[in-house]
């Protein structure tokens, strides 16, 4: 099956710095590549999500890139605030019609990212 | 819109209890997914169901029993609770398999003592 690995654990950056994280995967078949960001205590959201016919994707001060031929996926924050301080998954999932197989996300193990003031 | 529902939202259990966590959705959703989070490992899969009438095992079913009772409600058992499973636990849908966005319903933190 897939499996996602995540880097690195913990990030921690100062407030208006830039913060990146880290995925590869290794199913080939995956094609569609979400993050996820849980605040203490709540549930996982989606904030941006990538699918295989496109390298990159940005959505104001956030970004994602993906690198198919290397397998692997980064979550670019630009000018980082208080309120990104959380929890960051993210995941890759094969295609729902690929034939069959396994379905549902594969997850990395998740960064807990800190923004220091 | 109450998007995906769960109950109850924290259960103490003794080892060999049972107990069903209840999920509902109701966004019209094909798919539907039961994730249990650990302290370090993410989230992983436990079953899910692709679409009524189906149900299909993930990463980490042992211990696990899932029901797809409608298209809006998907149901986890716990046979014989183990302190192993004190996690928690969250239910997610999608409109259909793959290439779309998972939401999440608040989870259930579960405790076997």
């Amino acid at each position: 099956g897939e499996n996602v690995e995540q880097h690195p654990s913990t990030l921690s950056v100062q407030e208006g710095d830039s913060a990146v994280i880290k995925c590869t995967y290794s199913d080939s078949a995956s094609n569609y590549f979400p993050w996820y960001k849980q605040e203490l205590g709540k549930r996982p959201q989606l904030i941006i999500d990538i699918r295989s016919n496109v390298g990159e994707k940005k959505d104001q001060r956030i970004a994602v890139t993906l690198n198919k031929t290397a397998k692997h996926f980064s979550l670019h924050i630009t000018e980082t605030q208080p309120e990104d301080s959380a929890v960051y998954y993210c995941a890759a999932q094969v295609g729902g019609n690929s034939g069959g197989g396994a379905d549902g996300l594969t997850f990395g193990k998740g960064t807990h990212l800190i923004i220091q003031p | 819109n109450a998007g995906v529902t769960q109950t109850p939202k924290f259960q103490v259990l003794k080892t060999g209890q049972s107990m069903t966590l209840q999920c509902a959705q109701d966004m019209n959703h094909n798919s539907m997914y039961w994730y249990r989070q650990d302290p370090g490992m993410g989230l992983r899969l436990i079953y899910y169901s692709a679409s009524e009438g189906t149900t299909d095992k993930g990463e980490v079913p042992n211990g696990y029993n899932v029901s797809r009772l409608n298209k809006r409600e998907f149901s986890l058992r716990l046979e014989s609770a183990a302190p192993s499973q004190t996690s928690v636990y969250f239910c997610a849908s999608s409109v259909a398999r793959g290439r779309t966005e998972a939401f999440f319903g608040q989870g259930t933190r579960l405790t076997v003592v």
